[in-house]
């Protein structure tokens, strides 16, 4: 069974540094692409950016370039999402999620495919002096 | 960047009654489209892809249609179990959006 889990909530306070982490397994880690999105509480799903464990190429959306780091051991398929400096508005829900197959032509692999399935948990950040 | 506009904000329908959800892109995304269901306190969860096939194990009343800007959701046959709320999502040039999403209410 294909299965990402995450770690569990987290209660930060402001300038506090956190990395949270989505574990892979039933499937080839370095294969897939792996994507985070954000849902703030109440709201929508938005999409922070994708990595490539094979390669630990990454790709941000303009909205959470700088904000966030996206990295990957594959040694252990493990994704991470990374702050540096937490600000009350990064509370929310952080959903890890599987994407494309990576069709690797020309020295890059891009994803195959281009939805999310499956998705974790969810892990909960509330940051809060 | 590409935009994705979902209608209605909310649909409130009795069990049994037909959905029909509505999302539109801002440019064309050829047939890369995706539907989720969303339940509360639950994860979301792949209904569709490239528009209209279903992902593995959701029931048949589940459908969707479209290509280029305009895509449906149809859920031919209300149950108690998809009332929720749904969000398309599609990918082009590295750039991935989803839509604001519908919630699917019992009326």
């Amino acid at each position: 069974e294909v299965q990402l889990v995450q770690s569990g909530a987290e209660v930060k306070k402001p300038g506090e540094s956190l990395k949270i982490s989505c574990k892979g397994s039933g499937y080839s880690f370095t294969s897939y692409w792996i994507g985070w999105v954000r849902q703030m509480p109440g709201k929508g799903l938005e999409w922070m950016g994708i990595i490539y464990p094979g390669d630990s190429d990454t790709r941000y959306s303009p909205s959470f370039q700088g904000q966030v780091t996206i990295s990957a051991d594959k040694s252990i398929s493990t994704a991470y999402l990374q702050w540096s400096s937490l600000k009350a508005s990064d509370t929310a829900m952080y959903y890890c999620a599987r994407h494309g197959v990576g069709y690797c032509s020309g020295g890059s692999c891009s994803p195959l495919y281009n939805w999310f399935d499956p998705w974790g948990q969810g892990t909960l950040v509330t940051v809060s002096s | 960047e590409i935009v994705l506009t979902q209608s209605p904000a909310t649909l409130s329908l009795s069990p049994g009654e037909r959905a029909t959800l509505s999302c539109r892109a801002s440019q064309s995304v050829s047939s890369y489209l995706a539907w989720y269901q969303q339940k509360p306190g639950q994860a979301p969860r792949l209904l569709i892809y490239d528009a209209s096939n279903r992902a593995t194990g959701i029931p048949a009343r589940f459908s969707g249609s479209g290509s280029g800007t305009d895509f449906t959701l149809t859920i031919s046959s209300l149950e108690p179990e998809d009332f929720a709320v749904y969000y398309c999502q599609q990918r082009s040039n590295w750039r991935i959006t989803f839509g604001g999403g519908t919630k699917v209410e019992i009326k």
